[in-house]
């Protein structure tokens, strides 16, 4: 069971709005450690998505955006496309545990 | 463009030795960390650990503190993980990625995965 936890599917239709959530505790997100996020195709290398909280990589585009909050972090994607199918994972940093990655969502585009 | 590539897939026998290598292109290899994540079948994302290649400074996630070895050689910009003898449970892919810094630093690069299966 990881220390971040996500939820394990979410689902959208195409052009919709979906979040996915990031909750952790004091030693970790709520410690003030930074949150990235990360899009992983089956087969393929995981892509950086998100990194510090809330930026962008060059490449990356405008419709995915992430927060963070007290003590847990959301990742939203916006007009949601085909090619957005994919594993989304958040990483953070734990004070016991050291690099700690959330459970992982399916995200689904029905 | 920077790039990780990592070397293929291994199938093994359980007690066996084995060491994986990921090589890195371009000058910066020295000026950053490389990192092991560990993808157990149909699993999630899990940190292994980390090396500073320029200067071998190696930090375990307390999971996988003497599981695994991981080492680097600058001279030829590869960072390796290995294992003195291999488990069932050690089947999984394994990822190499890039980070700036350890502890709370994000992976911006990462090679395309090393498939190790080990079966009797």
């Amino acid at each position: 069971q990881s220390v971040l936890t996500q939820p394990p599917s979410v689902s959208g239709a195409p052009g919709q709005r979906v979040t996915i959530s990031c909750t952790g505790s004091g030693s970790n997100i709520g410690a003030g450690y930074d949150v990235h996020w990360y899009q992983h195709l089956p087969g393929t290398a995981p892509k950086l998505l998100i990194y510090r909280n809330n930026n962008r990589p060059s490449g990356v585009p405008d419709r995915f955006s992430a927060s963070k909050s007290v003590t847990s972090a959301s990742l939203a994607i916006t007009g949601l496309q085909a090619e957005d199918e994919a594993d989304y994972y958040c990483q953070s940093y734990d004070s016991t545990l050291s690099v700690i990655f959330g459970g992982g969502t399916k995200l689904s585009v029905l | 463009e920077v790039q990780l590539v990592q070397s293929g897939a291994q199938l093994k026998k359980p007690g066996e030795s084995l060491k994986i290598s990921c090589q890195g292109s371009g000058r910066s290899f020295t000026s950053y960390w490389i990192a092991w994540v560990r993808q157990m079948p149909g699993k999630g994302l899990e940190y292994m650990g980390i090396i500073y290649p320029g200067d071998s400074d190696t930090r375990y996630s307390p999971y996988f503190l003497g599981q695994v070895t991981i080492s680097a050689d600058k001279s030829i910009s590869t960072a390796y993980l290995q294992w003195s003898s291999l488990k069932a449970s050690d089947t999984a892919m394994y990822y190499c990625a890039r980070s700036p810094a350890p502890g709370e630093s994000n992976f911006d690069y990462w090679g395309q995965g090393t498939l190790v299966t080990v079966s009797s």
